[in-house]
């Protein structure tokens, strides 16, 4: 089974601070991916990656930036929280292949609230 | 524009009843993939299916089925005598943009589930 993790379920930061969100998957996936989640809007892409030190923005990378040193590892980075941020953060992971309708696998999300 | 769209915001059911979902989406792809999944109460988004644009035959898995219909862009999802452990935010998604899409997926706002015993 794919397994992908997320470093915490529920954060609390305060405005300003910097602020790390991390995931990790198990199954040698090339792409991962950074969501968040709001009500009523789905989900939106927040930052992607294909491969080790890549990264793409997606459709809000505006207040995030990320970080891919190791392939099983994906960071999202919020460098000065604002309340605006507050979401369910959303990590995925996928094959790369030809096809680009791989199947996405998500890890559990983290509530994050800044305060 | 929105590419996947989600009408339904919430269903209320009856334990037992049946419930249909609607996605409608757009695309000037001849090919692309369309996904549905669930997100329970935990938060975990849950691949549910996935169907290219070239099979157009239903499917069905149990209590779920899925009505794929490309002449009115549909791919519809039914929850057969639906239980309680159904209860859940169902996303519809899309992948298409073969030249730069690197396997993204294109959600819908999702649809809210509540079955009530």
């Amino acid at each position: 089974d794919v397994k992908v993790t997320q470093s915490s379920r529920y954060l609390v930061k305060r405005t300003g601070e910097k602020v790390f969100l991390e995931c990790v998957q198990d199954m040698d996936h090339e792409n991962m991916f950074w969501y968040r989640q709001d009500p009523g809007l789905g989900l939106r892409l927040i930052y992607f990656s294909y491969d080790v030190k890549m990264k793409e923005k997606g459709d809000i990378p505006e207040g995030y930036s990320v970080s891919r040193e190791k392939k099983e590892r994906f960071s999202l980075i919020l460098e000065s929280a604002s309340t605006n941020q507050t979401s369910m953060y959303l990590c995925a992971s996928s094959l790369l292949t030809s096809s680009y309708g791989e199947t996405q696998y998500f890890g559990p999300g983290t509530r994050l609230l800044v305060l | 524009a929105q590419k996947v769209t989600q009408a339904q915001t919430e269903i209320s059911v009856v334990e037992k009843e049946d419930v249909t979902l609607d996605c409608v989406y757009e695309t000037r792809d001849t090919t692309y993939y369309l996904f549905w999944y669930k997100q329970p109460p935990s938060g975990e988004l849950v691949f549910l299916i996935r169907r290219n644009s070239f099979d157009e035959q239903n499917e069905i898995s149990g209590r779920y089925s899925w009505n794929f219909q490309k002449s009115t862009s549909s791919f519809n999802f039914t929850i057969t005598a639906s239980q309680v452990v159904d209860s859940a935010v169902y996303f519809c998604a899309l992948s298409d943009q073969p030249t730069d899409s690197w396997g993204k997926l294109q959600f819908g706002a999702g649809t809210q589930v509540v079955v009530t015993p």
